[in-house]
């Protein structure tokens, strides 16, 4: 049974534009929200957290937005550049000590 | 410098073969994990340790034998390995167990035939 769902395995955008990245979790007891980003033959890297307290968190270009009633979470890149190009994984946690993955959403930003 | 490395970062072999993959981090971290990303990029966690003692260990076959020497370290060994194993493998570590944000190695592509 897959808690953490990302539905869209890719997505394209214009360079400037807006990104929106999505997941879907199941488990109503996840607080913590996790954003990774991954390029080819790299592991992934810390992008942007959340925890259930809140239901927004902004990092520079870099926003997550958190819909607890909807268990629903979204990454937003704003301005979108070509070097955003990645795959994109949400992970979540019950107190932060295991982490779920979703399966990943890969963004190709178009000059 | 890299944080955290893995070796090797590809790894043919043979069904039944024993191989091991090693990890190191360099971030003065207390706990470390490995993942497994399968061919259908699910990315899940397999083993994790706190100073060099066990405390998460997923649904894994026992052909899987992870050591940590020291908590810089935690190597994952595999016994007569599958079909199925393949996959990439990520070594990952955070600064405590209760760390919101984990450290990932470059990953080991194991192909298994």
């Amino acid at each position: 049974d897959q808690q953490v769902k990302q539905n869209s395995p890719s997505l394209s955008v214009q360079e400037g534009r807006i990104s929106i990245l999505n997941c879907d979790y199941t488990n109503s007891m996840f607080d913590y929200f996790l954003w990774y980003k991954k390029y080819p033959a790299e592991g992934p890297t810390f992008l942007i957290s959340i925890s259930s307290i809140k239901d927004k968190n902004e990092d520079g270009r870099f926003t997550v937005f958190l819909n607890k009633s909807a268990k629903h979470l979204s990454l937003h890149i704003v301005p979108s550049q070509p070097g955003d190009s990645a795959v994109y994984f949400c992970a979540a946690s019950e107190g932060t000590y295991k982490y779920i993955f979703g399966t990943g959403t890969r963004l190709k930003v178009l000059a | 410098d890299t944080a955290v490395s893995q070796t090797p970062k590809y790894l043919v072999t043979q069904m039944g073969n024993d191989k091991s993959i090693k990890c190191e981090q360099n971030l003065g971290h207390d706990t470390m994990y490995w993942y497994k990303q399968d061919s259908k990029k699910f990315l899940k966690i397999m083993f994790s340790y706190n100073n060099k003692e066990l405390i998460i260990n997923e649904t894994v076959p026992n052909r899987f034998s992870p050591k940590s020497p020291d908590k810089a370290h935690l190597n994952l060994h595999i016994n007569s390995l599958e079909l199925g194993d393949s996959a990439v493998y990520f070594c990952a570590s955070s600064q405590s167990v209760k760390q919101e944000t984990q450290y990932f190695g470059p990953g080991t592509r194991l192909l298994v035939l």
